[in-house]
Formats: C-alpha cells, structure tokens, sequence
C-alpha cells in the first residue's frame, strides 16, 4: 500500500540555518503531495503542496519539489525563525485518503 | 476562515466508559475525518464520512464507532474506553470541490486519556 518516510526527529537547530527534512513515499500512480504543519497545542494546517511532478510548493518561505524520479518531497528553508517550531508531516492523497509521515519534530533555538 | 472545533482540549476517562468526541465544522464540508495522532506513528485514519449518515471504515476502526446526523457534526464513538485508546484525536474535514480535491482542515485535537 502507499506510505511515506520521513526524517526521523528531533530536529533542533540555530536560528537562520538551513533547514531541510527528507521526504520518500511510495505510491501507484502520480499522488498529489503535502506539507503540513502542526504548532503547539494546534490541529494541523496545510503548508504548501504540488499535484504533479517538477512542481514546485511553496508558502512561508518554506519550499518543496514533486520529484517523481526519486520519489521525495523534501521540505527547505534557507533561514529559520524561532516561529517556525512545529511538528511537520509528510503527506501523500492514497486511494481516497490521506497518507501520514510520522512526524518531525523541529525547534528552533534563538 | 474554515473553522472545525472539537469539544474536548482534555477529556479523563475510565476504563470501560463511554465516551463521546465530537466535532463540528462550519464551512458547509460535506466529506469529515477522524484521525488518532500517536508519538512516532503520525496520523492513523479511524473512520471518515463522505456525507450525512454515511461513514466508512478508517485504518483502525476497532474499538470505535462514529455518527453522522447532520452535515456539520461528526461524533467519535469509544463503546469501551480503554488504556491503549489513550491519544490525541484529531477531526478534520474537506470540500469535495475539483481544484482542491484533498486539502483537509483540522481541529485543535482533542487529548483523551484512559486510566
């Protein structure tokens, strides 16, 4: 069945690094792909997303790339903020549903 | 702005109790999930619903039950509670509209715990 992996968390690193969380999924045909986000004691909300390959999602200076040859949608920010704390998920559309990462966490130290 | 509110932030339960969550969205959606989110396994999919009185089975529907009565809410069933039900549960709902076919909006959670 479909599913995805992410980078394994914790993440923590300095403010204004280089940020990047590794994305690989598994699917039968061409899923669209998600970036959602989760901030402390908040549901989820959408990131940004690409429905077709060499699509480019981005939102908050945070970007993502379907690549469909190495099947990843790895998540990049050239500088974090302190706000961008959260967990983040990896997310395919499966056969009428959502398809999860599990989850990196990330924070960010001033 | 969607907005979906889930009744419960925190929510105690004993073990063998009945337990209601429930979850209200007011944008009109006519698809709404149910989601268990766990430490190092995201989110696993209880059960969803395309439109009132319809549901369909999730991942991991054992030990749940859900109702769709009216459009806007969707109730989360534990007939049993019991400890390894103890999690985060997230609603989420979804237009069923062509340009944005998958995007979900979700609720703040609520935290269950069964002792």
């Amino acid at each position: 069945g479909d599913s995805v992996t992410q980078m394994e968390g914790p993440v923590t690193l300095s403010e204004e690094a280089f940020l990047t969380i590794n994305c690989t999924y598994t699917a039968t045909g061409y899923p669209s792909l998600f970036w959602y986000v989760q901030y402390p004691g908040e549901g989820l909300q959408l990131l940004l997303k690409a429905t077709k390959a060499d699509d480019k999602g981005s939102n908050k200076g945070f970007e993502a790339t379907y690549r469909k040859e190495t099947t990843s949608f790895h998540l990049e920010k050239g500088s974090v903020q302190v706000s961008d704390s959260a967990v983040y998920f990896c997310v395919i559309q499966g056969a009428q549903k959502l398809v999860f990462g599990q989850g990196t966490r990330l924070t960010i130290n001033p | 702005d969607v907005k979906v509110t889930q009744s419960s932030r925190y929510l105690v339960k004993r073990t063998g109790e009945k337990v209601f969550l429930e979850c209200v969205q007011d944008m009109d959606h006519e698809n709404m999930f149910w989601y268990r989110q766990d430490p190092g396994l995201g989110l696993r999919l209880i059960y969803f619903s395309y439109d009132v009185k319809m549901k369909e089975k999730g991942d991991i529907p054992e030990g749940y039950s859900v109702s769709r009565e009216k459009k806007e809410r969707f109730s989360l069933i534990l007939e049993s509670a019991s400890t390894n039900q103890t999690s985060m549960y997230l609603c989420a709902s979804r237009l069923r509209d062509f340009l944005n076919p998958y995007e979900q909006y979700f609720g703040p959670g609520t935290r269950l715990t069964v002792t």
